[in-house]
């Protein structure tokens, strides 16, 4: 099972700043199969990313990803007081295709 | 535009089994993974299992001699079941489909359910 561990837990920034946020797998991804979801409070997760560098449709180009290997990123480019929320990296490799514990980003 | 509704009983006592249904509305069932994620409150997001267009269904390992994943293509829906419930089993339990035909990601979600469980 790949373990992934998301830095750092909580990320205070303010509107109009960079957010750069961390997820590290145990072993390698394959095939860049990461995707980034985004959760604000009472609502379900929206897709973002997948491929680790693609963008889910409709998703403004302020979000990207990147990395390979073990190693990836999600930046967010000038923070919009909508994009304060909670980030998860997924694994969707194999099976089990598990879930960073999250990023928070918060003013 | 796909939209996912679901539904099932929201408090259990413990060792009863919990039973989720979801239906999608605006897309099909074909060629789509269909997954099952929860997150118990103030925690994390959970990946339970899903089932693929042919049928084949994945587990998460802590969950699997109870969970079983199911789908109906003639109600386009998909189905949850977890026998043997705990308090540790409380949460909210989200269906969600593939973005794309083959995809196992999810890229529609359904709104959650709570499911307590509670003696």
């Amino acid at each position: 099972e790949i373990v992934l561990t998301q830095s750092p837990g909580n990320l205070s920034l303010s509107p109009g700043e960079r957010a750069t946020l961390s997820c590290r797998a145990s072993q390698t991804i394959t095939n860049n199969y990461l995707a980034w979801y985004q959760q604000k409070p009472g609502q379900a997760p929206r897709f973002l990313i997948y491929g680790a560098s693609s963008r889910a449709t409709g998703i403004p180009d302020r979000f990207s990803g990147s990395g390979s290997g073990t190693d990836f990123t999600l930046t967010i480019t000038r923070l919009e007081p909508e994009d304060f929320a909670v980030y998860y990296c997924q694994w969707y490799g194999w099976p089990p295709r598990t879930f960073g514990q999250g990023t928070k980003v918060e003013v | 535009q796909v939209q996912l509704q679901q539904w099932g009983a929201g408090l259990l006592k413990p060792s009863e089994t919990l039973s989720l249904t979801c239906a999608v509305y605006g897309g099909s069932l074909s060629g789509y993974h269909w997954t099952w994620i929860r997150q118990s409150p103030g925690q994390g997001l959970e990946w339970i299992g899903e089932i693929n267009h042919n049928g084949v269904t994945s587990y998460s390992p802590s969950l699997k001699s109870r969970v079983t994943v199911s789908v109906d293509t003639s109600k386009n829906q998909f189905s949850l079941k977890l026998t043997s419930v705990t308090a540790a089993d409380t949460a909210v339990y989200y269906c969600a489909r593939g973005p794309y035909t083959d995809w196992p990601l999810a890229g529609h979600w359904g709104p959650g359910t709570l499911v307590t469980v509670s003696s």
